[in-house]
């Protein structure tokens, strides 16, 4: 059965500090690795990686994937209150248009 | 539209009640998405629609659940006989092409009593 773990799955950190969020996978026929930022209902898309040992980055925030112990990692450096959501990781699968997702890790930035 | 829409934004149904959920997707997005997303727990995969042709609808739970798009835009998720396990989130999401990149919407929340 495909399963996608995340870690912690809730984190509470004060303004400024860096957190890294943990996630690891088992898909069959593995495609590629999402990240998305869910506040309050609508899950919006972050990061997508495809290949192993190359960082994405935006603003504050930057995501790898390691292929060969099927995990990824969130960074979020000098964190804001506007940083607090659940983050879903989420793996595709080749041959199907699906993701499986992740339990999600609630962040909570405290001022 | 701007984004995608879902109505209505709660719903509460009796045990037993038949329901209906629609998704007015971005426009000019080919693929659709419905997932069911339980409290604490990530979105779950229920079915997906490549213009009005649902190919892939293996995460419905049973024969209870149904979904259309008879014109390639609007969709319909339909629950026969609610039951409180059917009590969830339901999101809609929408893209170009391809299950990856997803627009998703604010959901229905459905409790069923």
């Amino acid at each position: 059965e495909d399963k996608v773990v995340q870690s912690p799955l809730s984190l509470v950190v004060h303004e400024g500090d860096t957190v890294t969020l943990n996630c690891s996978y088992e898909v069959t026929n593995f495609r590629s690795l999402l990240w998305y930022k869910q506040e309050k209902k609508a899950p919006t898309f972050l990061f997508m990686l495809t290949s192993s040992g190359i960082e994405k980055k935006s603003g504050r925030l930057s995501s790898i994937l390691d292929k060969k112990e099927l995990f990824s990692i969130l960074n979020i450096t000098a964190t804001q209150t506007g940083d607090s959501a659940v983050y879903l990781c989420a793996a595709s699968i080749q041959g199907a248009q699906k993701l499986v997702f992740g339990q999600g890790t609630r962040l909570t930035i405290n001022p | 539209g701007a984004g995608v829409s879902q109505s209505p934004r709660y719903k509460v149904a009796k045990r037993g009640q038949d329901v209906a959920l629609r998704c007015d997707p971005i426009s000019g997005h080919v693929s659709l998405f419905w997932y069911q997303q339980a409290l604490g727990q990530g979105p779950e995969f229920l079915t997906y629609f490549q213009n009005e042709a649902q190919l892939d609808k293996s995460g419905l739970p049973s024969d209870r659940f149904f979904a259309e798009r008879p014109e390639g835009s609007v969709s319909t998720l339909k629950i026969q006989r609610t039951q409180q396990e059917d009590s969830a989130v339901y999101l809609c999401a929408s893209s170009l092409e391809g299950g990856e990149k997803l627009f998703f919407g604010s959901g229905t929340q459905l409790s069923v009593l």
